[in-house]
């Protein structure tokens, strides 16, 4: 079983919608990291979080640890933000700085 | 805004062949990876290294693969004798202690 999962694994929706796409973990951590692949392959971190919200434009991105799981938000949805979202997670330990990775959602949004 | 940098953006070596992958993460970061995403999977953690030494390393990390921090700036990742399965992107990340993880753009390194 992944440590890390995410659904869905496919997304695709129009402009303007509201989009969710959910993450959940089965290990301890100590952040949860939610980042951005572009076609080109390149990654983008775009929140680290371990515990509550956090916004950035039209970006937001809950955790609720006792749950592990967190979801992230896109409001009002635009062409372009159709990318690869991944969430990847810290462990617990300290020192163990690496993080493992869910295997993204791929989300497209048609104009 | 500080970026890790990686080179060359595309490899092609023949199999069998030593690759050297170079990155040159941000300055004050104290952690620095690999990570690799072979094409249509999950990215997977290689190795960490801290304080000039490999901090952890994955099943995949075998003795084919090896870094170094020949100097104050740069990271590298060598892959000695590369076979196809070894095609793949490979990510420089880096982090301060418990921070924010940035990614180079990553080296598309093709084994033919």
């Amino acid at each position: 079983k992944n440590e890390v999962e995410q659904s869905p694994q496919n997304l695709t929706a129009q402009e303007g919608e509201f989009i969710t796409i959910n993450c959940s973990y089965s290990v301890g951590i100590s952040a949860l990291h939610w980042l951005q692949q572009h076609p080109g392959g390149g990654i983008v971190s775009l929140f680290m979080l371990s515990s509550g919200k956090k916004k950035h434009g039209r970006l937001i991105a809950t955790i609720n640890i006792q749950e592990k799981h967190s979801s992230l938000h896109i409001t009002a949805s635009h062409p372009r933000d159709s990318a690869v979202y991944i969430c990847a997670v810290r462990a617990t330990n300290f020192g163990n700085e690496k993080l493992t990775f869910g295997t993204g959602t791929r989300l497209t949004i048609i104009p | 805004e500080p970026e890790v940098t990686q080179t060359p953006s595309h490899q092609v070596t023949q199999m069998g062949q030593e690759v050297i992958l170079r990155c040159v993460p941000i300055s004050n970061h104290l952690y620095f990876y690999w990570y690799r995403q072979i094409l249509g999977q999950k990215v997977e953690f290689l190795v960490s290294f801290y304080n000039n030494e490999i901090s952890e390393k994955s099943e995949i990390f075998d003795d084919q693969f090896s870094v170094e921090r020949p100097d104050g700036s740069n990271f590298t990742l060598k892959i000695r004798s590369t076979k196809l399965e070894d095609s793949a992107m490979y990510f420089c990340a880096s982090s301060r202690i418990a921070g924010f993880t940035f990614f180079g753009q990553g080296t598309r390194l093709t084994v033919v």
